[in-house]
């Protein structure tokens, strides 16, 4: 059974850092495209960041760019996700979810929550 | 804004029939992209209900089939249910931003 599961989430003040976790099982890591997807309090759904198998190839949404690094641990069947200089509009659930062969998003996490707010 | 447009609620009573659309342009579907659609119920994470316009995965039930013409993908809902009650997002990729997009989500109502 394909499980994810995300950590790391929490409070942190404007300006501060966080570093994100996925936890993966049950399917082939290192054999998948990885993914983050967020979602504030009450919108839609947002994607933030992706990765290819090897961690070789990253893209990520404008208004990320500079501030979250995407990153995966194949031997450790681990994704993160890195966020810095974290703003109030950075408030989400962030999900990760695995890549399907059709770039569709075919496993996702439960997620965790981030809270920027003084 | 979203750059897949998806109408804000959509509504219908237990065993009718319900589409929903989700509408781009030539810089996504236009272009070719695929279409997924995701159903999220209420206080859960989302979860994969048709993957490149027209496919179902694995336990999703024949109710729920999706199409894409032009611009445009439309998901539709048969035999409603009441445990259908949930948002529904599309998504595809945009050659103009980089960047892979959802639309603004709908709210789907059983009456």
């Amino acid at each position: 059974e394909v499980q994810l599961v995300e950590s790391g989430g929490g409070l942190v003040q404007p300006g501060g850092s966080l570093r994100l976790s996925c936890a993966a099982s049950g399917f082939t890591f290192r054999s998948y495209w990885m993914t983050w997807v967020r979602q504030a309090p009450g919108k839609g759904l947002e994607w933030v960041a992706n990765i290819n198998q090897e961690g070789s190839e990253k893209h990520y949404v404008d208004f990320v760019k500079g501030r979250i690094t995407i990153s995966r641990d194949n031997a450790k069947n681990s994704l993160f996700l890195q966020m810095n200089s974290l703003r109030a509009e950075d408030t989400a659930v962030y999900y990760c979810a695995r890549v399907g062969n059709d770039h569709d998003y075919d496993f996702w996490g439960q997620g965790t929550l981030v809270t920027v707010s003084p | 804004q979203s750059v897949l447009t998806q109408p804000p609620s959509v509504s219908g009573a237990p065993g009718q029939r319900v589409t929903m659309s989700c509408t781009g342009s030539s810089s996504n579907i236009g272009a070719g992209y695929d279409v997924h659609w995701y159903q999220q119920l209420p206080g859960t994470a989302p979860k994969l209900l048709i993957y490149a316009n027209n496919n179902r995965p694995s336990g999703v039930p024949d109710r729920f089939s999706g199409s894409k013409s032009g611009t445009s993908a439309s998901l539709a809902i048969t035999g409603l249910q009441a445990e259908d009650e949930a948002d529904y997002y599309c998504q595809s990729h945009d050659s103009s931003l980089s960047a892979w997009v959802f639309g603004g989500g709908t709210k789907l109502t059983v009456l």
